[in-house]
């Protein structure tokens, strides 16, 4: 399986910017990107996911490098409430076509300042 | 509503007990999954089942076992349990024809004491 390597942690002051590293350079050519994020005492959250454009949605933003070998998650403006671990994981297919499990890893604690 | 429901919220249960962890889901998914959350450390894959009639282990199967009884509902069962079976249970779903990623319910936590 490819494998994702993300900073243990970080720190963020509220209403900045936040970019978020994720290196994967065992991905594959049909891996896609994708990110979760875990709240404090709560399941995980769908943030984003992206195969090799750069995706935009309301909650953040996915900047994929151009030999895909590592990827950003940008926060445009952290708020308190975005304080979770951060999930960077790439799609494992299993059983071949569109089936596909996930494999999580520890991820990137991120603490909001304010 | 939850879209997954997980039940028990909190259990502790003895050395030795059998016990099921039950997961239901509103949202029509095919596929739903099994995670274990241990302190500090990421979710392990347990068990996963892509339709009724398909049951897959995932990382960490052993001592568990799990039941697909409609495409709503996914249950984990502890044989026998075991202390070192402490941890944050979630279960997951997701849908075949749309990539948008998995929906997680919020946990049961476990003590085994």
């Amino acid at each position: 399986d490819a494998k994702t390597t993300q900073p243990n942690s970080m720190e963020s002051n509220e209403e900045e910017p936040v970019h978020l590293p994720c290196n994967h350079s065992t991905i594959s050519g049909t891996d896609y990107i994708h990110w979760y994020r875990q709240l404090p005492s709560q399941g995980p959250e769908y943030v984003i996911h992206g195969l090799t454009s750069n995706v935009n949605n309301r909650m953040a933003s996915l900047a994929i490098a151009e030999d895909r070998k590592s990827s950003t998650l940008i926060l445009h403006r952290a708020t308190l409430r975005d304080a979770a671990v951060y999930y960077c994981i790439l799609r494992d297919e299993a059983g071949g076509g569109s089936n596909y499990k996930l494999t999580f890893g520890k991820g990137t604690l991120l603490t909001v300042n304010p | 509503d939850a879209d997954v429901t997980q039940t028990p919220r909190n259990r502790i249960t003895k050395t030795g007990k059998r016990i099921m962890l039950e997961c239901s889901q509103t949202k029509g998914h095919d596929r739903m999954y099994w995670y274990r959350q241990d302190p500090g450390l990421g979710l392990q894959l347990i068990y996963y089942s892509f339709d009724v009639k398909d049951i897959n282990k995932g990382e960490i199967s052993d001592g568990y076992s799990v039941s697909r009884q409609a495409q709503a509902k996914f249950s984990l069962s502890l044989e026998s349990a075991i202390p070192n079976q402490t941890a944050l249970y979630f279960c997951a779903t997701s849908d075949t024809r749309v990539n948008h990623g998995y929906t997680f319910g919020s946990g049961t936590r476990l003590t085994v004491v």
